[in-house]
């Protein structure tokens, strides 16, 4: 299996432009997870989705966020319009829940520069 | 590539006992960042402990320290008297200079009263 795959895996944007970024979670897993990484806050959960369907938000810092599962094969984040405050490195992670079992599987994360 | 590997998807441990939870990371890199992680079922990560690679003194936070052990590329953590409270995923993350992060696929912990 090819793991979590994350497109792109950098990206440099200026301020005010829209930013999308894609994750195709491991084939079979039902949860799909999107984090935001920076030094300053560490590891934040933003969204996280079960069967395509989005079960909590509340992550999600503001309006210019939005997040969408179309299929059990993609996921998008979507950043309009991007600012310097939104660079960091976001990471998308998938599972499936077996049992008590729930291991999380991380994609290489994408990382984003607000310029 | 930094690789970082639990080896124990799922441990146990009764209220107030020592659990210790592993692991193993490889890079070729000298200087670098080790994380653990918490999630609980709340799905929130929460970090528990830093350890930077240069430091040779094994990181503590109250009931959590860290075993690390540079030469093996080890970092296990241990949490003492252990509480319900700490039934949750536990994450082990490292990062390099470039702020290039790899996690390890997590260690589910419950915690038994």
């Amino acid at each position: 299996d090819a793991g979590v795959i994350q497109s792109p895996r950098h990206e440099v944007t200026e301020m005010g432009q829209e930013v999308t970024l894609r994750c195709k979670p491991i084939s079979g897993h039902d949860y799909l997870f999107w984090y935001r990484q920076t030094m300053m806050r560490g590891l934040e959960l933003l969204i996280y989705f079960n069967n395509n369907v989005p079960i909590d938000d509340s992550g999600m810092p503001e309006d210019r966020f939005s997040a969408k599962m179309p299929n059990a094969s993609f996921s998008t984040l979507k950043i309009q319009p991007s600012e310097p405050r939104d660079s960091a490195v976001y990471f998308c992670a998938s599972s499936f829940l077996q049992g008590l079992a729930d291991t999380q599987y991380f994609g290489p994360g994408t990382r984003l520069t607000v310029l | 590539a930094q690789t970082v590997t639990q080896s124990q998807p799922e441990m146990s441990v009764q209220e107030a006992e020592t659990v210790t939870l592993s692991c193993t990371y490889d890079t070729s890199e000298s200087n670098y960042y080790l994380f653990w992680y918490k999630q609980p079922p709340s799905r929130q990560m929460i970090l528990v402990i830093r350890q930077e690679a240069y430091k040779q003194q094994n990181a503590t936070e109250n009931r959590f320290s860290v075993n690390f052990q540079k030469a093996a590329k080890s970092f296990s953590l241990k949490i003492s008297d252990s509480q319900l409270g700490d039934t949750a995923m536990y994450f082990c993350a490292f990062m390099n200079n470039n702020n290039d992060m790899r996690f390890g696929a997590g260690t589910r912990l419950t915690v038994k009263p």
